[in-house]
């Protein structure tokens, strides 16, 4: 059975860091690619890293770029977000998502049941 | 960044009839479009990939279509479990965006 279990969200000032975790299970984890997506409150949803099978290659939205950063642990079927320099526009329900076996901008076929991160003083 | 404008914000609808859902790209993404659903509390789903390929499980009753800059999402015959708020997405350019959302409502 295909799972994606997000961790780590919470309430966190202003400023401060905090890490998600994203645990998979059900599939060969270490040849697919990952996504993390969010979506603020009442919002759509906006795209936020991608990284590749091998953990080599690592893309980020405008909007998280050089404060987040996305990384893996094949042997812990795990990714995870790095999240720096937390803003209030940072509230979100953080979701991951497999990607693709082919191609790192592919796949969001399997997705999370997300885990909320608030920032607020 | 490549923008997704999806149309009409809001489509009320009836069971049984026909929904056509509209995504026009600010620039061409070529085939590289798909379609998600989404309902409250839910994480998203994916129903279509590269312009009209259904994902695993979908019901033929949702098709995609289109190129270049401008597609379609097409439920032929909405059932009760396909109102739901409904996002394109592109992957042709980094970074990876996605449309605001189209809501289909129940009339």
């Amino acid at each position: 059975q295909l799972r994606l279990v997000e961790s780590g969200g919470g309430v966190v000032l202003p400023g401060r860091s905090l890490r998600l975790s994203c645990a998979a299970s059900g599939f060969s984890f270490n040849i697919f690619s990952m996504h993390w997506v969010r979506q603020a409150p009442g919002r759509g949803l906006e795209w936020v890293a991608v990284i590749s099978y091998d953990g080599d290659k690592e893309y980020y939205g405008d909007s998280v770029r050089g404060r987040f950063t996305i990384s893996r642990d094949n042997s812990k079927n795990t990714i995870y977000l790095q999240m720096n320099s937390l803003r209030g526009e940072d509230t979100a329900v953080y979701y991951c998502s497999r990607g693709s076996d082919r191609s790192l901008s592919d796949g969001m076929d399997v997705w999370g049941q997300g885990t909320t991160v608030t920032v607020s003083s | 960044e490549i923008v997704l404008t999806q149309s009409p914000a809001t489509l009320s609808l009836s069971p049984g009839e026909r929904a056509t859902l509209s995504c026009r790209a600010s620039e061409s993404v070529s085939s590289y479009l798909a379609w998600f659903q989404q309902k409250p509390g839910q994480a998203p789903r994916l129903l279509i990939y590269d312009v009209y390929n259904r994902a695993t499980g979908i019901p033929a009753r949702f098709s995609g279509s289109g190129s270049r800059t401008d597609f379609t999402l097409t439920i032929s015959s909405l059932e009760p479990e396909d109102f739901a708020v409904y996002y394109c997405q592109q992957r042709y350019i980094w970074p990876l965006t996605f449309g605001g959302g189209t809501k289909v409502e129940i009339k």
